[in-house]
């Protein structure tokens, strides 16, 4: 079966740039999740996305910027990067909003030099 | 690719009562780690409990605690005396340590807690 694809898998950027994630959901799936998580930290919430409409707000910066397509893909844009920007940013999918399961990509690993 | 299943999208729990949450995972891998979040409607996710693979006691915080098997390949959340503010999503994640501490997640269950 699909799953939550995530690109790219890896990425190497230098402080000051901008990055772009992007994640294809499920076919089906209307919800879109971001977490970043950090080295050795717990998942952090970030955004998330509910038929095109931001859904819900977690702790994405204001340097970040995301949004959920027509065909539901989603893409986290990254600006100002800094060094504790480095960490796996993980995208997840639904069907629906609320307590719905959460089908979690294999994350895009971002690294700040 | 390892792999975590939660076999359970959805669990209901008496107030005061004990449920058990599964979690069952797939890995060649002999060290790693497996957690247990908590998600509330707030989104973040709250670490419930952790368990080190080569340690064999079971962890144990407060009224949570898991039944770790691993020749099983099983991670089981136990909650004790089950409060309203128990209710929430809860995910089961797979820590590896050999490629690149690459993290694995279930797809949740929804836990409710009735009064």
């Amino acid at each position: 079966a699909a799953g939550v694809i995530q690109s790219p898998r890896h990425l190497i950027k230098e402080k000051r740039e901008t990055a772009t994630l992007k994640c294809y959901p499920i076919p089906r799936h209307d919800t879109v999740y971001w977490y970043q998580q950090g080295p050795g930290q717990d998942p952090q919430f970030l955004i998330s996305f509910y038929e095109k409409m931001q859904s819900d707000k977690g702790s994405i910066p204001d340097r970040f910027s995301a949004q959920q397509f027509s065909d539901y893909h989603s893409e986290l844009n990254m600006s100002s990067l800094e060094l504790g920007d480095s960490a796996l940013y993980f995208c997840a999918s639904s069907l629906g909003r609320g307590r719905q399961p959460q089908h979690f990509g294999d994350g895009t690993r971002l690294s700040i030099l | 690719a390892q792999t975590v299943t939660q076999s359970q999208p959805e669990m209901s729990v008496q107030e005061a009562e004990t449920v058990t949450l599964s979690c069952t995972y797939d890995t060649s891998e002999s060290d790693y780690y497996l957690f247990w979040y908590k998600q509330p409607p707030s989104r973040q996710m709250i670490l419930v409990i952790r368990q080190e693979a080569y340690k064999q006691q079971n962890a144990t915080e407060n009224r949570f605690s898991v039944n770790f098997q691993k020749a099983a390949k099983s991670f089981s959340l136990k909650i004790s005396d089950s409060q309203l503010g128990d209710a929430a999503m809860y995910f089961c994640a797979y820590r590896s340590l050999n490629t690149g501490n690459q993290f694995y997640f279930g797809t949740g269950t929804s836990l409710t807690v009735i009064p």
